[in-house]
C-alpha cells in the first residue's frame, strides 16, 4: 500500500494520560498535514510541515499538543494530559508542494474516558 | 473566519436519481476547491477538485457546477447508486499558497436507497 499510513487506528486512554500518533506520508511526499475530525464535523486543519520544519499551526493546536516531523519522513502528533474534549479522529494527509488536494490517511480513532 | 458553508446537511436519493450538494464560501482568495466522500471509520477520499478558471468538471458521475461570482459551488452525482451512500465534504484552499491547507464545509449524509 502506498497510501498514507496512520498507526494507531484507534487508541482508548484515561483521562491525564499522554497518547502519540504516528502518520507515514506517501514517500515523495515533501508536505505533511494533521487535521482533527469530531463526530458529524468536517475535519480541521491543525498543523503543517514542510520537510522538517513545521510552518504553520492552528489556533486548535493547544500547548498541550506537539507535532514533530524529524528528518522530513514520518510525523508524530502527541497529546499530554489528555481531556475528553480530545476524543476524535486524527487525520494525516500528504502532498508534494505542486499537488492539488491531498490524500488522508485511515486515521486514528482516539477516545478519552 | 473563513468559512465554507455546505447544505443540505442530509439528503436521501432513490437509486438512479441525480444527488445534489451545495457549498458557499466568504474568502474570495480561496482557489481550490476540492470534494471528498467519507465511509464511516475511514478517512476522506478525494472525489474531484475544480479551479475557478472553469465553470464544470466532470468525472464520472461525478460533475462539479462553479459559479465565481456567486461565490457558490456544487456537487452533481448522476445515476446515484446505494454503493455511494456516504457523507462528502466539499473544501476550499489557497492554491496559490497551499492547496492542502483546506477548510472544510460541515458535511452531507448522502443516502441512496436501492
Amino acid at each position: 500500500d502506498t497510501g498514507v499510513s496512520q498507526n494507531p487506528r484507534h487508541k482508548i486512554t484515561k483521562r491525564g494520560q499522554n497518547v502519540t500518533f504516528r502518520c507515514d506520508p506517501i514517500s515523495e511526499h515533501n508536505r505533511l498535514y494533521w487535521y482533527r475530525q469530531t463526530l458529524g464535523q468536517g475535519p480541521e486543519f491543525l498543523t503543517y510541515f514542510q520537510n522538517e520544519a513545521q510552518l504553520e499551526k492552528s489556533r486548535l493546536l493547544s500547548d498541550r499538543f506537539s507535532a514533530e516531523r524529524p528528518k522530513g519522513s514520518f510525523s508524530t502528533l502527541e497529546i499530554q494530559r489528555t481531556e475528553q474534549g480530545d476524543s476524535a479522529m486524527y487525520l494525516c494527509a500528504s502532498s508534494s508542494t505542486k499537488q492539488g488536494a491531498p490524500p488522508f490517511g485511515q486515521g486514528t480513532r482516539l477516545t478519552v474516558v | 473566519q473563513q468559512q465554507v458553508k455546505q447544505s443540505p446537511q442530509s439528503l436521501i436519493v432513490q437509486k438512479g436519481g441525480i444527488s445534489i450538494i451545495n457549498c458557499a464560501y466568504e474568502n474570495t482568495a480561496f482557489d481550490y476547491f476540492p470534494w471528498y466522500q467519507q465511509f464511516p471509520g475511514k478517512g476522506p477520499a478525494l472525489l474531484i477538485a475544480i479551479r475557478p478558471d472553469v465553470s464544470e468538471k466532470k468525472e464520472g458521475r461525478f460533475t462539479i457546477s462553479f459559479n465565481k461570482s456567486a461565490k457558490q459551488f456544487s456537487l452533481h452525482i448522476m445515476d446515484s447508486q446505494p454503493g455511494d451512500s456516504a457523507t462528502y465534504f466539499c473544501a476550499a484552499s489557497r492554491a496559490s499558497s497551499n492547496t492542502g491547507k483546506l477548510i472544510f464545509g460541515q458535511g452531507t449524509t448522502l443516502q441512496v436507497k436501492p
